[in-house]
């Protein structure tokens, strides 16, 4: 089991710029949810994807948008790049969240470094 | 909204138990998450409480009180790969995880 999966490890930017991030989760998990860490913070809760549609967002401004293809698989996109995005992305995925306790699993993340 | 707070940094010896405390406000709260993520690494999940009480699982344990909103994980026989940070993390109906900032632990010998 490869468990999740996250494309690019490593990413630099400019400002402006549009970036992709992409996703594959553990085999067996249907959701898929985007957190942002910046630097000493804990992970911020950007959006969750389930069945191909945003089902919950954080308080994140539209810059920032997804996907979800019919593999399960995702991609999360910002537009207009600014300084402050700069940070870690991380990908969790986990069976579909009913609002009881559902184990995320963690992809080792996305740096991305905006310049 | 909703919020948690926890120490931002603990030390202990190895060998010893520590007990990292969370705090949290969460509205329509369904339970509280423990994670440890290292240094450059991704948040693995350690336990969940739902209900109050103590779960165990091995060396660590993780402790609810729903009427207090407080929750710990408790650390046993600390080895030095335990040096990380910890983060709860609360469920919700409005959002499936919101985090804390992380307790950085630091095991010295």
């Amino acid at each position: 089991d490869a468990g999740v999966t996250q494309s690019p490890t490593h990413l630099i930017k400019t400002r402006g710029q549009q970036v992709t991030l992409r996703c594959s989760p553990k085999s067996g998990h249907d959701t898929v949810s985007w957190y942002q860490q910046a630097l000493g913070q804990g992970p911020q809760f950007i959006f969750q994807y389930y069945e191909e549609e945003e089902r919950q967002r954080g308080n994140f401004p539209d810059r920032f948008s997804g996907h979800q293809f019919p593999n399960y698989s995702s991609e999360l996109n910002v537009n207009a790049l600014l300084l402050g995005d700069s940070a870690l992305y991380l990908c969790a995925s986990s069976r579909e969240w009913r609002g009881s306790s559902t184990e995320a699993f963690f992809g080792q993340g996305t740096r991305l470094t905006v310049v | 909204g909703q919020s948690l707070e926890q120490p931002s940094e603990v030390t202990a010896v190895e060998g010893a138990i520590v007990q990292i405390n969370c705090t949290y406000q969460t509205s329509g709260f369904y339970g509280l998450s423990w994670y440890q993520q290292h240094d450059g690494g991704a948040p693995t999940f350690l336990s969940y409480n739902a209900l109050d009480g103590l779960e165990e699982t091995g060396r660590f344990s993780s402790f609810l009180s729903r009427s207090d909103s407080y929750g710990y994980l408790l650390l046993q026989e600390l080895q030095m790969k335990d040096s990380a940070s910890y983060f709860c993390a609360s469920e919700s109906g409005n959002t499936p995880l919101v985090f804390g900032k992380g307790t950085r632990l630091s095991v010295i010998a």
